[in-house]
């Protein structure tokens, strides 16, 4: 059972530019879970996906950030005209329905390089 | 969730068992303790859970006191490979998301 899968795993854009980073989650999981972590600080909650529905959006920026996760296909991360701020490690986790097996797997990360 | 703390760092000899502790003394009854690590920089790793039942799998051990209000992950025989950032989350089964802290650094020595 392949674990959660992230691409690409390395990306660089210019100040400007826009950002898309992909999660597939793990076989049989349906909800999906961004975090961000900055250079040497914490990892930080950014949003919680089912299948078509933002359930929890709190840790997202106000703007330039969205994050979808359609009936089929990969979950999306998108940053639109990132600025060197953005400049992370963003970390998906997915996990499977039912709250009591609800332990959330990582994927390895995507670092995003804002030049 | 509730707050945990955890010493910044700590130090291991290799082969030994490496006891690293956590405090959540707010802890309430529905409440999980879940242990993540995340090596050198890749994805957090999952290593264990628990309500209030000691826990053993193949990676480690998670003691609970019996007032839960602390807690202590044990590597058996530590290796260089468990040299990494070690974090303690208390969270409701259901919540949607992990809040991590600074976690403890434990560099496992040859």
């Amino acid at each position: 059972n392949a674990g959660v899968m992230q691409n690409p795993r390395h990306l660089v854009r210019r100040r400007g530019q826009e950002a898309r980073l992909r999660c597939s989650p793990m076989k049989g999981h349906s909800h999906v879970y961004w975090y961000r972590q900055l250079p040497e600080e914490g990892l930080k909650f950014m949003v919680y996906l089912q299948k078509e529905n933002i359930i929890d959006e709190s840790g997202m920026p106000k703007e330039r950030f969205s994050a979808e996760f359609p009936k089929e296909g990969p979950s999306i991360l998108r940053i639109q005209q990132v600025v060197r701020g953005d400049s992370a490690a963003y970390f998906c986790a997915s996990s499977p329905p039912g709250w009591r097996t609800d332990t959330q797997y990582f994927g390895p990360g995507t670092r995003l390089t804002v030049l | 969730d509730a707050k945990t703390t955890q010493p910044p760092s700590m130090d291991c000899a290799e082969g030994r068992a490496a006891n690293l502790p956590c405090n959540h003394s707010t802890i309430s009854g529905n409440e999980y303790v879940y242990w993540y690590r995340q090596i050198h920089s890749q994805g957090p790793q999952y290593i264990i859970h628990g309500l209030k039942n000691n826990e053993t799998n193949e990676m480690a051990s998670l003691i609970i006191t019996e007032d839960r209000k602390s807690s202590t992950l044990i590597l058996p025989h530590a290796t260089l490979r468990d040299t990494a950032v070690y974090y303690c989350i208390v969270r409701v089964a259901g919540a949607q998301k992990l809040v991590f802290g600074q976690g403890t650094r434990l560099t496992i020595n040859p």
